[in-house]
């Protein structure tokens, strides 16, 4: 069985610029949710998706990020403009519904320069 | 969430058994203890979970006391790829939604030397 797939694997951007981050969840898992480390804190949970909608929000920083997920398979979260404190490990997870075991994905290394 | 408190590093030897505490005193009823690994350049790794007592499976043992304010993760005759980060993190289950948002610590940073 495929794991939690990530795209892509580094990205470098300038501040300014829109980056759009990749998840694809297990097959079969309705939940979804993103993290983030940036340099040097730790993991903060971002948001989480029950299939297409949004269950929990509350660890979205701010305006610039926007994440989606129709169709309630694959999901994007996209910065847009982005900002130097933006740069981290971004991660996505997902879970099946009746097990609360998340598994992770292997992040997106985000450099905004 | 609970919030929990474990080591910042550990070093251990090939070949023997490692514990890890974690303390998590405000616990409340419904939240289970989940621990995780994390290589470098990696996502979080499940490794066990535990609501009391002890719990075992073929990567460790999870020891939890009556009054759940702590739990100790044990890795019997650790080799050098268990050198990793692992992470304690308490939160109860959303019915229907799966686990809530994962709420992670600083994790023990496990250095195994040969």
């Amino acid at each position: 069985e495929a794991g939690v797939t990530q795209f892509p694997s580094h990205s470098v951007i300038e501040k300014g610029q829109t980056v759009t981050l990749r998840c694809d969840p297990i097959s079969g898992h309705d939940n979804l949710y993103w993290y983030r480390r940036v340099m040097g804190k730790e993991i903060k949970f971002l948001l989480h998706f029950v299939k297409e909608s949004k269950q929990d929000e509350s660890g979205m920083p701010n305006n610039r990020f926007l994440a989606e997920r129709t169709g309630g398979t694959y999901s994007t979260l996209k910065v847009q403009p982005a900002e130097l404190e933006d740069s981290g490990v971004y991660f996505c997870a997902s879970s099946h519904p009746s097990v609360d075991t998340q598994y992770f994905g292997p992040g997106t290394r985000l450099t905004v320069l | 969430l609970a919030k929990t408190t474990q080591p910042i590093s550990m070093d251990s030897y090939e070949g023997q058994e490692v514990n890890i505490t974690c303390s998590h005193n405000n616990i409340a009823t419904n939240d289970y203890i989940t621990w995780y690994q994390q290589f470098p350049s990696q996502g979080p790794r499940f490794i066990i979970q535990g609501y009391k007592t002890k719990v075992t499976n073929e990567v460790a043992s999870l020891f939890i006391p009556a009054d759940r304010k702590s739990s100790t993760l044990s890795l019997p005759r650790v080799s050098l790829s268990d050198t990793a980060v692992y992470y304690c993190l308490v939160g109860g289950r959303g019915v229907n939604t799966g686990f809530q948002k994962l709420v992670f610590g600083t994790g023990t940073r496990l250095l195994v030397s040969p």
